[in-house]
């Protein structure tokens, strides 16, 4: 079993719509989790750190769900530049282990 | 502020020659790290260090080698390169505590024909 898996998509939605990506781990003990964003051919990006209570960045929502062992990222009136690749991590505090999802790929169409 | 600067940005490669990428942070990180990335194989760690004189192998080592000289620079060596380490490697640096997260320099694309 894969330690971060993801929905590869693509998902593909209209300008202004709500998307919602989520990703499991299946390291109960896991302790800090991210969102990062990818476009072709470019690093990977920090897009938001998540944390236990849930939080919040503009039209970027992420929450933590320790019990299913999920993470969610939730986008709000989606705009072109948003279509790029998620890329989910998580790291239970062993920093030589950051746990990488394969990426869940984002189209945003006019 | 630079952040993690890595160095070529692309090369190619004759199979057998030696090569090392470079990569340098400025934000004082504890932790330093490399990746390589492929199509459907995602991001895997191939060699990491936590501090400055210490390094360790992640999940795909061989044929790479790295050295942790001073806390600014990890520089990656292929000892002589073969056509399967054709990918794109990313340098990456955390503070290496808590809830730090990665942060990637621009990569460095390698072709070895």
């Amino acid at each position: 079993r894969k330690e971060v898996e993801q929905d590869p998509g693509p998902f593909n939605v209209p300008e202004g719509a709500t998307v919602a990506f989520n990703c499991t781990y299946s390291n109960s003990a896991s302790q800090s989790f991210f969102w990062y964003r990818q476009d072709c051919r470019k690093e990977p990006k920090l897009l938001m750190s998540v944390y236990s209570s849930g939080n919040e960045d503009g039209r970027f929502t992420a929450q933590l769900n320790r019990a299913s062992q999920y993470i969610s990222l939730l986008i709000r009136d989606s705009k072109l530049s948003d279509s790029a690749t998620y890329l989910c991590v998580v790291n239970p505090y062993n920093f030589n282990k950051f746990y990488f999802g394969s990426g869940t790929k984002l189209n945003v169409k006019p | 502020i630079a952040g993690i600067t890595q160095a070529p940005t692309s090369q190619i490669l004759a199979a057998g020659r030696r090569m090392t990428l470079r990569c340098t942070q400025d934000m004082r990180h504890n932790a330093m790290y490399w990746y390589r990335q492929d199509l459907g194989l995602g991001l895997r760690l191939i060699h990491y260090s936590n501090t400055a004189g210490t390094t360790g192998k992640g999940e795909v080592p061989d044929g790479y080698s790295v050295s942790r000289a001073n806390t600014d620079d990890f520089p990656l060596t292929l000892a002589s390169a073969v056509p399967s380490q054709t990918s794109v490697y990313f340098c990456a640096s955390s503070q290496g505590r808590g809830n730090s997260p990665l942060h990637f320099g621009n990569g460095t694309r390698l072709t070895v024909t």
